[in-house]
Parts: C-alpha cells; structure tokens; sequence
C-alpha cells in the first residue's frame, strides 16, 4: 500500500545507456514531482509536473526527461547516461494548491550509479 | 531565488539530550512555509514538522518543536528527549505560497548522531 512507489530502488548501468524510473503515486494528488539527491546528500528539484504544464529546473540537462501517462505516473527517462548522472533519485507527489498545507509524499528513491 | 542555509554539517548527543538544529533562509516572499525533513539510513523523506510563515506561535509536533523568527529568518529545530531512532540526516527546506510547482529549496542538511 505504498503511497508513492518508485522502481527499480537500485540501478546500475554503463557510461552512454538509456534507462528510465518508473513512479507511481495511488493517493490522488495531481502533481508530481522529480528530485535528485548528489553524493553529498543535496536535494534538489528536477521537474514538478501537474496535467497542465510541466516545469523544468533550468540546471538540468535536456538528456533528462519526464514521461506522465496519466495524472498517477511520472517516470523519469534519461538518455547517454553520464558518470556525474550517478545519484539518488526521488520522486514525490502533492495536491498542486495545497502542497505547502499537506507537505510532499516522497517514495524511497532509486540509487541510480553510472559505470 | 531562495536559499536555505544549515550550518551545522553534523552534530553528536546523548541519548535523552536535548538538541537545536539551526537553520536560515534568505528570500524576498513574505508569504512561505518552512519545514524539517528527517532522512534515517533506510533514505525515506519523512516530514517532521511544518511552519507557516504568516503564524507567530511556533510549530511543535510531539518531542519536536520549532524556533521561528521571520524577521531574522531563521528557523530553528529543537528535539527534546533525544531517542536512538533519531538519528538521521534533517533538511530544513522552504516553499513559497502557492509554490506547489516550484517545489521545495532545500538545505544541505545536518547528519544528527544520537550516542546511547
């Protein structure tokens, strides 16, 4: 009954693949969310996308991209992976107005390393 | 833009002690929210505690507590009665009102060792 479930929790995968995360949230909120948490445990926002637009940080590389099939899923796609791509990953989801009031759900992460 | 600022990398107590994390913001909103999220080892973001900068009485969830001074943005976490279990990485972090798509600025975090 996790209310926000991220596959796989541990990817390991060579210099230049593509691979993707997948998220999915069961608790009705409409916005989700994409962190990244480096090597010395800074969190910092990726993506937040509701039904109606999608932003994106301005930091992050364009080989990184959000895939949302519908309001409960957003999976995080990334293309030629790099060393530097080696990190954490957390995926999250809120009510889009009332995300200060009820707080972000976060899922478990996915330790993403890159050889 | 916002900053969160949390000076203290990492902090040792007694079990039972009571213990302050000191955190500091910088931004030009008058209207945001604040809050402290524990990081154990088994990596799950947890919400400890919320403020909202428009409240003067300070938040307190249980053993948890906060010192919320909006003039000298600042916003402290005390936990009393220091257990075991609390050991954790904390991030203080910020949000703007209605800020859902902005998400949240985060702090560097603090490593919190709770010694028996």
């Amino acid at each position: 009954d996790t209310a926000v479930s991220q596959t796989p929790k541990y990817l390991v995968t060579q210099m230049g693949n593509d691979k993707s995360i997948k998220c999915e949230q069961n608790l009705g909120h409409d916005t989700m969310y994409w962190y990244k948490q480096d090597s010395k445990k800074f969190l910092k926002i990726m993506f937040s996308y509701n039904n109606k637009e999608l932003i994106i940080n301005e930091t992050v590389p364009n080989r990184f991209s959000p895939k949302s099939p519908d309001k409960a899923h957003l999976n995080l796609h990334i293309n030629s992976l790099e060393l530097g791509d080696s990190a954490v990953y957390f995926c999250a989801s809120s009510r889009y107005r009332s995300a200060a009031n009820y707080g972000y759900t976060f899922g478990s992460g996915t330790r993403l390393t890159v050889v | 833009a916002q900053t969160v600022t949390q000076s203290q990398p990492e902090m040792s107590v007694q079990e039972a002690e009571t213990v302050t994390l000191s955190c500091t913001y910088d931004t030009s909103e008058n209207n945001y929210y604040l809050f402290w999220y524990k990081q154990p080892p088994s990596r799950q973001m947890i919400l400890v505690i919320r403020q909202e900068a428009y409240k003067q009485q300070n938040a307190t969830e249980n053993r948890f507590s906060v010192n919320f001074q909006k003039a000298a943005k600042s916003f402290s976490l005390k936990i009393s009665d220091s257990q075991l279990g609390d050991t954790a990485m904390y991030f203080c972090a910020f949000m703007k009102l209605g800020g859902g798509a902005d998400g949240l600025t985060f702090g560097k975090g603090t490593h919190l060792i709770i010694q028996p």
